[in-house]
């Protein structure tokens, strides 16, 4: 049982450039997050996901997109890579009212 | 300012000793209070769950308390050992969508 897979784990992207994180669990959850992680600062939410075919926007959306177009996948995308995209990205799924599940995260770097 | 706040920031504590760190928050209402144990490049992973009616929640080495009515949580951690050294962070859930994160206490254990 893996759980939640993210990869990259480490990524260095150049301005402008596009990329996708991919996401992918194996619990059948219907819940799907991706948060974002700065130094010193508590995880904001980027999207969600309720389930497949159904997305929506968190607190800090802006320059991403998402899809899900399975239960269980979500990948990230980022189009036109910015310097204030360095972060870590964490993945994670649930049930509606369970703890979350949290994947081992990508470390991107905006250069 | 955030909505939840946790301190120390970070805390060093030699091996077998004990150690409670902070959680306050302003977050109201709210559905339930969770505590997460990060270790250095992983995600979060969920220590305890407390719903606002819950006073104290027990996994293992580590107790959390809840006190609703001061807005304030605490993690207790006995018998600290080397592998208790990482980021512990709180959560106040206000629904499966807005989960507000503390930016973390970073504790180290030395031997």
């Amino acid at each position: 049982n893996a759980g939640v897979t993210q990869t990259p784990k480490f990524r260095i992207l150049k301005i402008g450039q596009s990329m996708t994180l991919q996401c992918t669990q194996d619990m059948n959850h219907n819940y799907m997050y991706w948060y974002r992680q700065d130094p010193g600062m508590g995880l904001k939410l980027i999207y969600y996901s309720v389930g497949a075919g159904i997305t929506d926007k968190g607190e800090v959306p802006n320059g991403y997109n998402v899809s899900r177009s399975t239960t269980e996948d979500f990948p990230l995308r980022l189009e036109l890579a910015a310097p204030s995209q360095t972060s870590v990205y964490f993945c994670a799924s649930s049930y509606p009212t369970s703890g979350y599940t949290f994947g081992s995260g990508t470390r991107l770097t905006v250069v | 300012k955030n909505q939840v706040e946790q301190s120390p920031q970070s805390l060093i504590i030699l091996e077998g000793k004990n150690c409670t760190l902070q959680c306050n928050y302003t977050v109201s209402p709210f559905s339930n209070l969770r505590w997460y144990k990060q270790d250095t490049g992983r995600g979060p992973v969920s220590l305890t769950i407390m719903t606002f009616s819950e006073n104290t929640k027990s996994n293992g080495r580590y107790t959390a308390t809840l006190d609703a009515d001061t807005k304030q949580s605490s993690l207790h951690i006995t018998a600290s050992q080397l592998s208790d050294s990482a980021s512990y962070i709180c959560v106040v859930s206000v629904g499966f969508n807005d989960m507000r994160f503390g930016a973390g206490t970073r504790l180290t254990v030395k031997p």
